[in-house]
């Protein structure tokens, strides 16, 4: 079974600085996912990747599979960008689309 | 990207009622949907995958007589709590699985349930 680690539990910034989150697992997995959730409980998908690095506007996100290791950045960070970032992956190997999530990161980004 | 919905998006019940949630992909078929189930400060957890036409596997410890789920159709399921207590009180989350990609889940808005 798959354990998920995120660091750090709690992060607090200042507007424009950039941050830096980190996601550990243990078993191996065909793709792993980055959530957003935002103070009244809706998720957002940030991000699904397998390899590599992906960009949309402000987020990257990226992926070693051989270290077992993804990492969410957020460039010029911004108050809106204040939520829990969850990172989830597969159950185990033959999972499927079953996850299982990490414990999340409160971001908070001051004006 | 694909919408999921989940209707209601909050909902105030007696204890001893049974309340349904409804969440459907908007723009793509899921023959898979999933429901999460999230207590304050807590990261979620998966309660069962509903499959359309065919029963829903439920994980360890989620009463399948407690809460109810149906996957008529490829674009909607439904979760009943019955009989709901204080302790059912909850946020509950739904994702749904595009078949034309079978890693891709999109996440619904959640439902929060207060029981009294």
């Amino acid at each position: 079974k798959n354990e998920v680690e995120q660091s750090p539990q709690n992060l607090t910034a200042q507007e424009g600085e950039f941050i830096t989150i980190n996601c550990s697992y243990s078993v191996g997995i065909s793709a792993l996912h980055w959530l957003q959730q935002h103070p009244g409980g809706g998720i957002v998908s940030l991000f699904m990747l397998s390899s590599g690095k992906k960009k949309h506007g402000r987020l990257i996100a990226t992926i070693n599979i051989q270290e077992k290791h993804s990492s969410l950045h957020i460039t010029a960070s911004h108050p809106r960008d204040s939520a829990v970032y969850i990172c989830a992956v597969p159950r185990s190997e033959t999972s499927g689309s079953r996850l299982t999530f990490g414990e999340g990161t409160q971001l908070t980004v001051n004006p | 990207g694909a919408v999921v919905s989940q209707h209601p998006s909050w909902v105030i019940c007696k204890s001893g009622t049974s309340v349904k949630i409804e969440c459907r992909s908007l723009d793509f078929q899921a023959t898979t949907m999933f429901w999460y189930r999230q207590f304050p400060k807590q990261s979620l957890m998966l309660m069962a995958t509903s499959n359309e036409g065919s029963k829903a596997t439920y994980e360890q410890g989620v009463e399948k007589d407690k809460f109810l789920i149906n996957h008529a159709s490829l674009t909607l399921s439904t979760l009943t709590v019955t009989s709901a207590h204080p302790e059912d009180s909850s946020f509950y989350i739904c994702s749904a699985r595009d078949w034309t990609s079978a890693d891709t889940q999109y996440f619904g808005p959640g439902t929060r349930l207060t029981v009294l």
